[in-house]
């Protein structure tokens, strides 16, 4: 089966700190990389997405780094805060929906 | 815009019963997703119609898992009987369907099969 891999599992961060989310795909057809956020009792939300086409891509504090030669991705928010305690999952798919998804990240800022 | 509904928000069964899940769709979204999502996992696909057609459900275990997506609106997923390793959550999402389109997702029915 195709698989996104996530790194790392959980990840505490000072408020104001960089947490970064990591995530390795194999399959080289995958063409389109999202991240969803997810927060307790709720379904998940897209966050920010990219193509493999650029390298970068920012939203406000969020960014997505991407490497295709080493096949990878990764999430970065800038200025972390504790409304983004949450899980975030790195996802990816092909030509046309459905995504196949990463297991997940579950991050916690402290004040 | 009303987001996409999903009933009951919870659901405690035991092994071999049946239940049923309920989802409304964003209207105009002509694809709509069932995902299940175990704790501690991503969701996982069980099944995508679009329109009122079945697109992928090479996921699905069909010998107890079935679904149907009324008129292509509406959509319902059963489990019968179910296994103690279907305790998950079950999650609706919709979408237009155009390549890269984000998915909408609902909050969720949690399952709890003992």
């Amino acid at each position: 089966q195709q698989q996104v891999k996530q790194s790392p599992q959980s990840l505490i961060v000072q408020k104001g700190g960089i947490p970064i989310i990591n995530c390795a795909y194999e399959n080289t057809a995958f063409d389109y990389f999202p991240w969803y956020q997810q927060f307790p009792g709720k379904g998940p939300a897209l966050l920010i997405a990219i193509r493999p086409d650029v390298s970068e891509k920012k939203e406000g504090r969020f960014t997505i780094s991407f490497n295709k030669s080493a096949k990878q991705f990764s999430l970065h928010i800038m200025d972390s805060q504790p409304g983004d305690s949450a899980t975030y999952f790195c996802a990816a798919s092909m030509n046309y929906p459905p995504l196949v998804f990463g297991k997940g990240t579950r991050l916690s800022v402290i004040a | 815009e009303a987001g996409v509904a999903q009933s009951p928000r919870y659901k405690i069964i035991e092994k071999r019963q049946s239940v049923a899940f309920w989802c409304n769709p964003i209207s105009g979204h002509a694809t709509l997703y069932w995902y299940q999502q175990i704790l501690g996992q991503g969701p996982k696909l069980l099944i995508q119609f679009q329109n009122n057609g079945v697109v992928d459900d090479s996921q699905l275990p069909k010998d107890r898992f079935s679904a149907e997506r009324l008129k292509g609106v509406d959509s319902t997923l059963k489990i019968q009987p179910a296994k103690l390793e279907d305790s998950a959550v079950y999650l609706c999402a919709s979408s237009s369907g155009q390549v890269g389109e984000k998915l909408f997702f609902g909050s969720g029915t949690q399952l709890s099969v003992l």
